[in-house]
């Protein structure tokens, strides 16, 4: 079973709109950390933010803002006012804390593109 | 931060060859370090976990004889693709963790990629 899902495969938005990706983890664990990031062209995964899944506040940095919710196991990112520059893959990922390899547990990712 | 880095960042071989993949900690000793294959348009898939000084743990479905990985010091890993073929063709991504005294249990660095095509 799929322990990360990335429902959306492809967005396409105009220039300035918001745009929300959504995750939805699976897991037994109680501790157990969220991921995402960010693949532009370039193939390097660039790290967004990581969650404990202790800390259910909301964060918000710059025009990026991520919304978790355990009690429907899901992990939404958002872009306000989007720009040329988000256009990527972003991928969500699960480590689960009791896996003592703590393998990471990508989706398949959401491949975003913004339109100018 | 802690760095990851992988040489080399683009290769292209002929099939029949074999290609060696480095990755390494540049400011950290890792204790483990893992081996992830992306297909275009995909998600990273595990390939391999290994442990420094102890032989490397394959998922499943991955042939450990053609994807050979040396994990001989706490700063590098390598990936040695055995007779490449062009099905090998795909973009391989390490990560590292630091030994456990040092790092939170989520801590893993990813190095930013090697794209091998084989011809």
């Amino acid at each position: 079973a799929q322990k990360v899902t990335q429902a959306q495969t492809e967005i396409s938005v105009v220039e300035k709109e918001d745009v929300t990706l959504d995750c939805v983890y699976e897991t037994r664990d109680t501790t157990y950390y969220l991921f995402w990031y960010k693949q532009p062209p370039s193939g390097e995964l660039v790290f967004l933010i990581r969650r404990n899944s202790f800390d259910e506040q909301n964060e918000i940095s710059g025009r990026y803002s991520w919304n978790f919710q355990k009690s429907t196991s899901s992990f939404n990112f958002t872009i306000t006012a989007s720009q040329v520059v988000d256009s990527a893959v972003y991928f969500c990922a699960l480590s689960e804390a009791r896996n003592t390899g703590n393998q990471f547990y990508f989706g398949t990712g959401t491949s975003l593109t913004v339109i100018p | 931060g802690a760095v990851v880095s992988q040489h080399p960042s683009w290769v292209i071989c002929k099939s029949g060859t074999s290609v060696k993949i480095e990755c390494r900690s540049l400011d950290f000793q890792a204790t483990t370090m893992f081996w992830y294959r992306q297909f275009p348009k995909q998600s990273l898939m595990l390939m391999a976990t290994s442990n420094e000084g102890s032989k490397a743990t394959y998922e499943q479905g991955v042939e450990k004889d053609k994807f050979l990985i040396n994990h001989a010091s706490l700063t590098l890993s390598t990936l040695t693709v055995t007779s490449a073929h062009p099905e090998d063709s795909s973009f391989y991504i390490c990560s590292a963790r630091g030994r456990e005294e040092d790092r939170e249990d989520y801590e893993q660095y990813f190095g930013p990629g090697t794209r091998l095509t084989v011809t």
